[in-house]
């Protein structure tokens, strides 16, 4: 069974910084794409950014309103992925989802975990 | 404003058919594959299309999704009080090197 079990978030400061943790099981995490997806309150599905695997030199990528804040990371011996979030802003505050590839799609979700940030 | 365009809202009777519309470019569904994702409030978004029209095991067949040009459509057939939710499509933006998912349709089974 493909379980995908996130940890970390919560509330935080304007500015401040947060990571969140992709915990993966039930399929060969090494070999497989990784994404992070957001949802604010009231709006729709938000693409964050995804980390390649090792063949693909790790390659990441970001939505242009996170790129130079928010930095994806993986540990391949621990089935893990990382979401670390720096200078966050109001407009961050949402849902964020860890999703694993399928192709273009993204086929197992984790459960998701509210990051607000407020002063 | 999402780079993809959905109504925001369609509606039907059960046991009726409801086709959902998904509006591109060149960049984005026009070369790419597109898929689509139901998303019951308080639960993780479910694949129901990829690769345009196909199905993950476990997705009914009242579901299928089709792609013409930098269009793409999701049927729902038979329609059920369980069908309610928001739906959203998401395809690769080559311009944008970046996913772009649609702003979602909100599904009423009346």
């Amino acid at each position: 069974e493909v379980l995908l079990v996130q940890s970390g978030g919560g509330l935080v400061q304007p500015g401040g910084s947060l990571k969140l943790s992709c915990a993966a099981s039930g399929f060969i995490f090494s070999g497989s794409a990784m994404h992070w997806v957001r949802q604010a309150s009231g709006k729709g599905l938000e693409w964050v950014g995804r980390i390649r695997s090792k063949p693909n030199n790790y390659a990441t990528a970001y939505t242009a309103s996170v790129k130079g804040r928010f930095t994806i990371s993986r540990d391949d011996s621990k089935n893990t992925a990382y979401l670390q979030m720096n200078s966050l802003k109001t407009e961050d505050t949402a849902v964020y989802y860890c999703t694993k590839n399928y192709g273009d799609s993204f086929d197992f979700w984790g459960q998701g975990n509210l990051v607000t940030v407020s002063s | 404003q999402s780079v993809l365009t959905q109504p925001p809202s369609v509606s039907a009777a059960p046991g009726q058919k409801v086709t959902i519309s998904c509006s591109g470019s060149s960049s984005n569904i026009g070369n790419n594959y597109v898929s689509w994702y139901q998303h019951l409030p308080g639960t993780t978004p479910k694949l129901l299309i990829y690769d345009n029209d196909g199905r993950p095991s476990g997705i009914p067949d009242r579901f299928s999704g089709s792609k013409s040009g930098t269009s793409a459509t999701l049927d729902i057939t038979g329609l059920q009080t369980g069908d309610e939710a928001d739906y959203y499509c998401g395809t690769w933006d080559s311009g944008l090197s970046a996913v772009v998912f649609g702003g979602g349709t909100k599904l009423t089974v009346l």
